[in-house]
């Protein structure tokens, strides 16, 4: 497609189960990120991919979440044991390499937490 | 660190007046700026950035903003605006000389443009 796609679009879930995410980036977006939106907030910065590797995880909260891109494109963030404070939307975004470029957003995956 | 402040959290503005949404930052080099603008329940579009050179950039739907590195601001501007300008605004700067690559936003600032 011609932009970055999140699946699900909503996502209800109770507390405690495991919850996977899934971006599909920008054809040809080596880099890759995902942020957290709670409401009434900016998005806040939670991993980036350059390639396959996780250059910067230091937005993750706790080792509840992990993310992968195991081919270099599309990637899923994962939460374990869901907590009804991770309920947010889940931004994705991609940009064309390491440079300046502005980063191309998804429309969100909305989680809730029960 | 880098960091954002919006600091105000809604701007109401008459349709066809000049709109203003501020932004400072903070970043130990020099910054990469951008403006984003969100509607409700959809993703964040982009709408201008500041790499280098001229200090007044010029971006989609005539939107501006005026790079002040004295005062670290980066403000948002346009002339005239219109009902459907009404959104979500957001501010985020990157640090060139930092390790970091992702971008920083502030907190946003609804804009309403008033009929």
């Amino acid at each position: 497609g011609a932009g970055v796609s999140q699946t699900p679009s909503n996502k209800v879930t109770e507390k405690g189960k495991y919850v996977e995410l899934r971006c599909d980036p920008i054809s040809g977006h080596t880099a890759l990120y995902w942020y957290r939106q709670s409401l009434g907030q900016g998005p806040e910065f939670l991993i980036y991919f350059q390639g396959t590797g996780a250059a910067d995880d230091s937005g993750l909260p706790n080792d509840r979440f992990f993310a992968v891109r195991p081919e270099g494109s599309v990637s899923t963030l994962k939460i374990q044991r869901t907590e009804r404070g991770d309920s947010a939307v889940y931004l994705c975004a991609s940009s064309a390499g390491q440079g300046p470029g502005e980063l191309f957003f998804g429309e969100g995956s909305r989680l809730t937490v029960l | 660190a880098q960091s954002v402040a919006q600091p105000e959290d809604q701007v109401n503005v008459a349709e066809g007046n000049p709109l203003t949404v501020k932004c400072t930052y903070s970043v130990s080099g020099n910054p990469y700026l951008f403006w984003y603008v969100q509607y409700p329940n959809r993703g964040l579009q982009f709408l201008l950035k500041y790499i280098t050179g001229d200090n007044l950039v010029k971006g989609s739907y005539g939107f501006e903003a005026e790079f002040n590195k004295s005062q670290t601001s980066f403000h948002l501007k346009k002339p005239s605006a219109l009902v459907s300008d009404s959104a979500l605004y957001f501010c985020a700067v990157r640090d060139y000389q930092g390790s970091a690559r992702q971008l920083t936003f502030g907190s946003g600032t609804q804009l309403t443009v008033l009929p």
